[in-house]
């Protein structure tokens, strides 16, 4: 499978704990994208990444949460003290220039 | 602040229909409005795009026009079919700057009834 890859798939957690998702990209995309999509709504951007740099966040992006991309390639996005407004679908693209969304992490705050 | 407002929020056509979804934007600066299809479970998948120098773009059944006047732009789905069912996403860009990012619309949930 050569397209996106995130995991995992659901994660469950209750509120207070640290929760980590993966995102592999395509091999070749030298751009990576998280965003967020809540139930009925559109996906919205997060943060973007050009290679290993961090380029750009949204303000939606509060403290608690971090990404990073090391080395340019697969990347992690953390949540810390995660609340019930976090529930929602993770969703990761890659671009190079155009998107290719991976199948996201569904998080549900208990 | 919505940039890109989409309507309708749902679609019921007959099989052999045409499904139209329409999208209107605000910033000026986008420069690249695609649509997206996402089924449940899976992520939003490219189904076309267009760029604002034309007015008309046209994919198999799939047909997207552009009104740069009006900021305004649709999706036109011909001979909908069943598999066609699924949620619709417009979407815009500024492709030259702040690395793409997209704009969406809130989605509009399409049923093809057989």
């Amino acid at each position: 499978d050569t397209g996106v890859s995130q995991d995992p798939r659901h994660k469950i957690t209750k509120r207070g704990q640290n929760v980590t998702f993966r995102c592999d990209p395509i091999s070749e995309h030298n751009r990576l994208y998280w965003y967020r999509q809540t139930l009925g709504q559109g996906p919205e951007f997060l943060t973007y990444f050009q290679n290993e740099a961090q380029l750009e966040k949204s303000r939606l992006l509060s403290d608690r949460f971090s990404a990073e991309r090391p080395k340019g390639s697969f990347s992690t996005l953390e949540i810390q003290r995660t609340e019930q407004g976090d529930s929602a679908m993770y969703l990761c693209a890659s671009s190079s220039p155009g998107y290719t969304f991976g199948s996201g992490t569904r998080l549900t705050v208990v | 602040q919505q940039q890109v407002k989409q309507s309708p929020q749902s679609l019921i056509v007959q099989k052999g229909g045409i499904s139209i979804i329409n999208c209107a934007y605000e910033n000026t600066a986008f420069d690249y409005f695609p649509w997206y299809q996402q089924f449940p479970g899976k992520g939003p998948a490219l189904l076309i795009a267009i760029r604002p120098d034309v007015s008309e773009k046209k994919e198999g059944r799939f047909t997207i026009s552009f009104n740069k006047s009006a900021k305004q732009f649709s999706l036109h789905i011909m001979d909908s079919q069943p598999g066609d069912s699924a949620t619709y996403f417009c979407a815009a860009s500024t492709m030259g700057t702040s690395g793409s990012r997209l704009t969406f619309g809130e989605g509009t949930q399409l049923t093809v009834n057989p």
